[in-house]
């Protein structure tokens, strides 16, 4: 069965820094490029990075780049997200998901987790 | 950025009763391998997104016949041909075309 739990989202102060991981399991992890889709809490979905299979192929969302960077660790199984220069905009739950294809541009995503709380705020 | 725009926004349906779901794309969702991009997913009350339809009207794996997708092109509708209680929630569509990938506004499922 594959799951997928992310952790990280806490409070953060405009301008400040926080990492989010995605721990999975029940799949050849390095087989499958993952996703980052966060949403604000009672509102849409919105996709903010993929990274491919092996890591090497990286996409953001115009409202991120130059502010997030995707990773993953095959090793280890986890996908990361580092959030720099943090604004209040970025408060939402945050879902990593994973894509049935390896590729930098993977088209969907077929399983997702349960989410983390970002939230940021003075 | 292409552009999703679901209607209606809001759905009411007694049980038993059909629902459906309209998405259009600002362009066509057609990919030069023949396969169409368009995603279908239902974000229940609490719960993440989980994968309903892919390329337009192939059910994910434990998905309900209950549910079909159509369309082609930019204009692309989920049914919902009997509705029940675990059906609720938001629906979205969703183009896997190009990035960004975009989703639909979501439309709101409930019970009448």
């Amino acid at each position: 069965e594959v799951q997928l739990l992310e952790s990280g989202g806490t409070l953060e102060q405009p301008g400040g820094s926080l990492r989010l991981s995605c721990a999975a399991s029940g799949f050849t992890f390095s087989h499958y490029a993952m996703s980052w889709v966060r949403q604000v809490p009672g509102k849409g979905l919105e996709w903010v990075s993929v990274i491919s299979g092996s890591g090497g192929s990286t996409f953001y969302a115009d409202s991120v780049k130059g502010r997030f960077t995707i990773s993953r660790d095959n090793s280890d199984n986890t996908l990361y997200l580092q959030m720099n220069r943090l604004r209040a905009e970025d408060t939402a739950i945050y879902y990593c998901a994973k894509s049935p294809y390896f590729g930098g541009n993977p088209r969907l995503f077929d399983h997702w987790g349960q989410g983390t709380l970002v939230t940021v705020s003075s | 950025d292409i552009v999703m725009t679901q209607t209606p926004l809001s759905l009411s349906v007694a049980p038993g009763q059909p629902a459906s779901i309209s998405c259009k794309s600002s362009q066509s969702l057609l990919h030069s391998d023949g396969k169409t991009c368009l995603y279908w997913y239902l974000q229940k009350p609490g719960q993440s997104p989980q994968l309903l339809i892919f390329e337009v009207s192939n059910r994910f794996s434990g998905v309900s016949d209950r549910f079909t997708g159509s369309g082609s092109g930019t204009d692309f509708t989920l049914k919902i041909s009997r509705l029940e209680a675990e059906d609720v929630g938001v629906y979205y569509c969703m183009q896997g075309l190009q990035l960004p990938y975009t989703f639909g506004q979501g439309t709101k499922l409930e019970i009448k």
